[in-house]
C-alpha cells in the first residue's frame, strides 16, 4: 500500500516553455502533498506545502509565481514550473500524508526535468 | 549550522558488516525521526519511523533516538550489497505527515 507515482519519469524542455508534473497518490487519499527539489549528492529541499482545495504554502525563497502548484483532488497535485530556465533543472520530487501531522509521508520516484 | 548534520560519506564496508549511520540536529523541538533510503535516480523510501526517544527494532534495522544528545543512529545487520543506496534521516516537530527537514544523506556501499 501507499504508492504515489509521478509523471513524467524524466523531461527535456527549451528554455522558456512550461513543464507541468503530476503526483498522484494510488490508493490513498492524501490530504497533504509535498513537493522537493533535489540537486545531485545533496539533500531534499522542500519547495512547498499543498493540502486539497486551499492553496500551497512556499518555503521561504522558492518563488509561487515561477513554481505553480494545484492540489484539486484528495489523489492528485500537480507542479507547473513556468519559463523555466537551466537553473530550473533539477530532480523534483513529491510525496504525500494521508494520515495528518501523525502520518508519514510516501515519496514518488522523482521526475528529472533538464532545460535546455 | 544546518538544522541537521549528516555525513555525507561515501562509507564503504564488507558484506555482512554492521552499518551504523548517525545524524545530529541542533533543534530540541523535533518529536519524530525517521530514516529514509535512496536509490540512485529514484524517490525515498522509508525505513523507519520512531518518536522521542529510544529504540525501535525492524528486521535488520535498528533506529536509535536520544534527544538529551540531540543524536539519531540507525544500524543495519548483516549489511547487503542491495542495501547500497544514500541513507537520509529527517525529522519533524509535528509528525511525520507534515513538515519534514532531512540530513544531506550518508552514501553507503556495501561490496561483496
Amino acid at each position: 500500500g501507499a504508492v504515489v507515482s509521478q509523471h513524467p519519469s524524466w523531461v527535456i524542455c527549451k528554455s522558456g516553455t512550461s513543464v507541468k508534473i503530476e503526483c498522484r497518490s494510488l490508493d490513498f487519499q492524501a490530504t497533504t502533498m509535498f513537493w522537493y527539489r533535489q540537486f545531485p549528492k545533496q539533500s531534499l529541499m522542500l519547495m512547498a506545502t499543498s493540502n486539497e482545495g486551499s492553496k500551497a504554502t512556499y518555503e521561504q525563497g522558492v518563488e509561487k509565481d515561477k513554481f505553480l502548484i494545484n492540489h484539486a483532488s484528495l489523489t492528485l497535485s500537480t507542479l507547473t514550473v513556468t519559463s523555466a530556465h537551466p537553473e530550473d533543472s533539477s530532480f523534483y520530487i513529491c510525496s504525500a500524508s494521508g494520515t495528518g501531522g501523525w502520518g508519514t509521508q510516501y515519496f514518488g520516484p522523482g521526475t528529472r526535468l533538464l532545460v535546455l | 549550522q544546518k538544522e541537521v548534520e549528516q555525513d555525507p560519506g561515501p562509507l564503504s564496508v564488507p558484506e555482512g558488516a554492521i552499518v551504523s549511520l548517525n545524524c545530529t540536529y541542533s533543534n530540541s523541538a523535533f518529536q519524530y525521526f525517521m530514516w529514509y533510503r535512496q536509490y540512485s535516480r529514484k524517490g525515498p523510501e522509508l525505513l523507519m519511523y520512531t518518536y522521542s526517544s529510544g529504540n525501535k527494532e525492524d528486521g535488520r534495522f535498528t533506529a536509535q533516538v536520544d534527544k538529551s544528545s540531540k543524536y539519531i543512529s540507525l544500524f543495519i545487520r548483516d549489511s547487503q550489497p542491495s542495501d547500497s543506496a544514500t541513507y537520509l534521516c529527517a525529522m519533524s516537530l509535528t509528525g511525520g505527515g507534515n513538515k519534514l527537514t532531512f540530513g544531506t544523506g550518508t552514501q553507503l556501499k556495501v561490496e561483496l
